[in-house]
């Protein structure tokens, strides 16, 4: 099992929907990062959270440590929001990253 | 956040010969710098993490002798693929972290190396 799994791997929405991708580890961590990835290939880092709920613009990124569980909710989604979003761990030691196999989001207008 | 460059952006280059690829961080002093290899449609694979002024540590499988890398300032590291061979090809990002933001890792926006 890997330390990062993502859902759904694939997501198709309507411009407008109210949209969310969940993140699960099972590892001890410092951090927990949401990435997005756009066909070019350029990553930029959404947000990166320890602990709460973080917001910007659209984008809702929440984090509960106990349950190990991270979600990044898209708010009234675009297509311009179509990207492949990647969840990716520090783990408790150390600073490298673990990263999730991505969700591809496609957002039809 | 932090802006991190990488330069070229895409490269394509005969087999046998050997590509350097720059990363670097433009308004910070990194302190990591980490390398990462994607193949199509996979995640990230990390490479190598390199700290300045130190040798980089390399993740298992991959040859240090055949991807160089470099860390010689607190703004830029270099990684050279060396007799490069069309297995090599891929896209090949960097990322900068610094202890002072909280080790928060900045991504460069990738170089696309073809083989020949």
């Amino acid at each position: 099992k890997n330390e990062v799994e993502q859902s759904p791997q694939n997501l198709t929405a309507q411009e407008g929907e109210f949209i969310t991708i969940n993140c699960s580890y099972s590892v001890g961590i410092s951090a927990l990062h949401w990435l997005q990835q756009h066909p070019g290939g350029g990553i930029v880092s959404l947000f990166m959270l320890s602990s709460g709920k973080k917001k910007h613009g659209r984008l809702i990124a929440t984090i509960n440590i106990q349950e190990k569980h991270s979600s990044l909710h898209i708010t009234a989604s675009h297509p311009r929001d179509s990207a492949v979003y990647i969840c990716a761990v520090n783990r408790e030691y150390g600073n490298k990253l673990v990263f999730g196999a991505g969700t591809i989001l496609r957002v039809k207008s | 956040g932090a802006v991190v460059s990488q330069h070229p952006s895409w490269v394509i280059c005969k087999s046998g010969t050997s590509v350097k690829i720059e990363c670097r961080s433009l308004d910070f002093q990194a302190t990591t710098m980490f390398w990462y290899r994607q193949f199509p449609k996979q995640s990230l694979m990390l490479m190598a993490t390199s700290n300045e002024g130190s040798k980089a540590t390399y993740e298992q499988g991959v040859e240090k002798d055949k991807f160089l890398i470099n860390h010689a300032s607190l703004t830029l590291s270099t990684l050279t693929v060396t007799s490069a061979h069309p297995e090599d090809s891929s896209f090949y990002i960097c990322s900068a972290s610094s202890w002072r933001r909280y080790n928060e890792q900045f991504f460069g926006p990738g170089t696309r190396l073809t083989v020949l």
